[in-house]
């Protein structure tokens, strides 16, 4: 089974704080995404990368950077965080469908972010 | 622009009701198609998807999903619902480099 891991369920941080949540996957992928669940908004792309060292920016990138140092790894930043970027953080990866695959994605559990 | 619409936001059962869950998608390229399922307290699973052949897709825990070119749509459907079913559902399309797009979400609650 595909396990991606999420480094924190809740987090509560003040604004203007430096937030780092991080993201691992297991399963070898290629690609993986860092989306912001909001009720009534579903799901919302912030950053995704196709490969180490690469990164694209989403719909909604203003306030985040990513880094993808290892290929199982990626971490959302926030480099000051607002009280706007109050919010459920999923982390997601997927197989290139190049590959012949669907490209699914495969979720972690989600970090509830909090800024006070 | 590639879109993703949900009929319903919030949805209300009981149990053994009949369920079917709209969902209508804008993308002009080869079609993908999802519905992802999140349970209280869990994290978004996969429930079924279709990306070829039969266009009536069977996934887990009775649930099925029927694409309809002609309309573009993707509805979910279960003929009857347990309590357990609660959860919120999303609809998706994959589009082009590997991106989904989701719905809004259609939350369901069943009444016991």
């Amino acid at each position: 089974d595909v396990k991606v891991t999420q480094s924190s369920r809740y987090l509560v941080k003040r604004t203007g704080e430096k937030v780092f949540l991080e993201c691992v996957q297991d399963m070898d992928h290629e690609n993986m995404f860092w989306y912001r669940q909001d009720p009534g908004l579903g799901l919302r792309l912030i950053y995704f990368s196709y490969d180490v060292k690469m990164k694209e920016k989403g719909d909604i990138p203003e306030g985040y950077s990513v880094s993808r140092e290892k290929k199982e790894r990626f971490s959302l930043i926030l480099e000051s965080a607002s009280t706007n970027q109050t919010s459920m953080y999923l982390c997601a990866s997927s197989s290139p469908s190049e590959r012949g695959a669907v490209a699914e994605q495969f979720f972690g559990p989600g970090t509830r972010l909090t800024v006070l | 622009a590639q879109s993703v619409s949900q009929h319903n936001h919030h949805v209300i059962l009981s149990e053994a009701a009949s369920l079917e869950l709209g969902c209508n998608y804008s993308y002009g390229g080869t079609v993908n198609l999802f519905w992802y399922v999140q349970y209280p307290g869990q994290h978004l699973q996969l429930l079924l998807k279709y990306f070829s052949g039969d266009p009536l897709v069977k996934g887990i825990k009775g649930f099925e999903a029927e694409f309809i070119k002609s309309k573009f749509s993707f509805n979910l459907r279960k003929p009857s619902v347990q309590w357990s079913d609660t959860a919120e559902y999303f609809c998706a399309v994959l589009i082009r480099d590997d991106k989904i797009i989701f719905g809004k979400g259609t939350r369901l609650h069943i009444l016991p």
